[in-house]
């Protein structure tokens, strides 16, 4: 089974500077990476996804993830942090369900962004 | 523009209540998904659905049961409500059940058993 960790529950920064939000995957074959945003009290907003094409995958509201084979890693940035970007980031895999007939998202457990003025 | 529509959006059970989370959606997606979201945890897969009629366990099945009836609609029922089932619960659609094919949320239902 795939796997998902994402280093830090919370991370802080300043406005205007650089946004690193870390995700290593565990998998045996070339994976699926997502990235969602949760907002409070709002479901999870699709940022990126990684599908094998380009490396470097641009998404949403400035966010872009590098896909790193050798380290098994995809983590997001953003170069310039705004104060609504304060949030709650997932970092997912896509799996064949066990047994079944669809591909269910593994979730890692998530990094708090908090934005200083 | 509605997507994926989850009702109630809060709800408080007594323990050995019963309910059903409703969700809906107009995208005229096939599959749809309930996750459950436990606090500093990512989400688990309950069940799922890949068509009308069709519904399959997830990774944490017990102590739920659904119906796929429609397309549109995907109910997820708690029988014999338990302080374990506090949690938040998401709905999810997709086009197909495939890794290219994104998943659509609802905004979530919030369910504390007491």
């Amino acid at each position: 089974a795939q796997s998902v960790t994402q280093l830090g529950s919370h991370v802080s920064v300043s406005e205007g500077a650089l946004v690193l939000l870390r995700c290593n995957y565990s998998s045996s074959v070339p994976p699926y990476l997502f990235w969602y945003v949760q907002y409070p009290n709002q479901g999870l907003q699709l940022l990126l996804k990684y599908t094998s094409a380009a490396t470097l995958v641009k998404g949403i509201n400035g966010f872009e993830a590098e896909f790193k084979k050798s380290e098994t890693s995809f983590h997001l940035t953003k170069p310039s942090a705004h104060m609504s970007d304060a949030a709650e980031y997932f970092c997912a895999v896509s799996d064949r369900i066990s047994g079944g007939g669809a591909d269910g998202l593994t979730f890692g457990k998530g990094t708090h962004l908090i934005i200083q003025p | 523009n509605a997507g994926v529509t989850q009702t109630p959006k809060f709800r408080i059970l007594k323990i050995g209540q019963s309910m059903t989370l409703q969700c809906t959606q107009d995208m005229n997606h096939n599959y749809m998904y309930w996750y459950r979201q436990d606090p500093g945890m990512g989400l688990k897969l309950i069940y799922y659905s890949v068509g009308a009629g069709i519904t399959d366990k997830g990774e944490v099945p017990n102590g739920y049961n659904v119906s796929r009836s429609t397309t549109e609609d995907f109910p997820l029922r708690l029988e014999l409500a338990a302080p374990s089932q506090t949690s938040v619960y998401f709905c999810a659609s997709s086009l197909q059940g495939d890794s290219n094919q994104p998943q659509h949320f609802g905004d979530g239902t919030r369910l504390s058993i007491l």
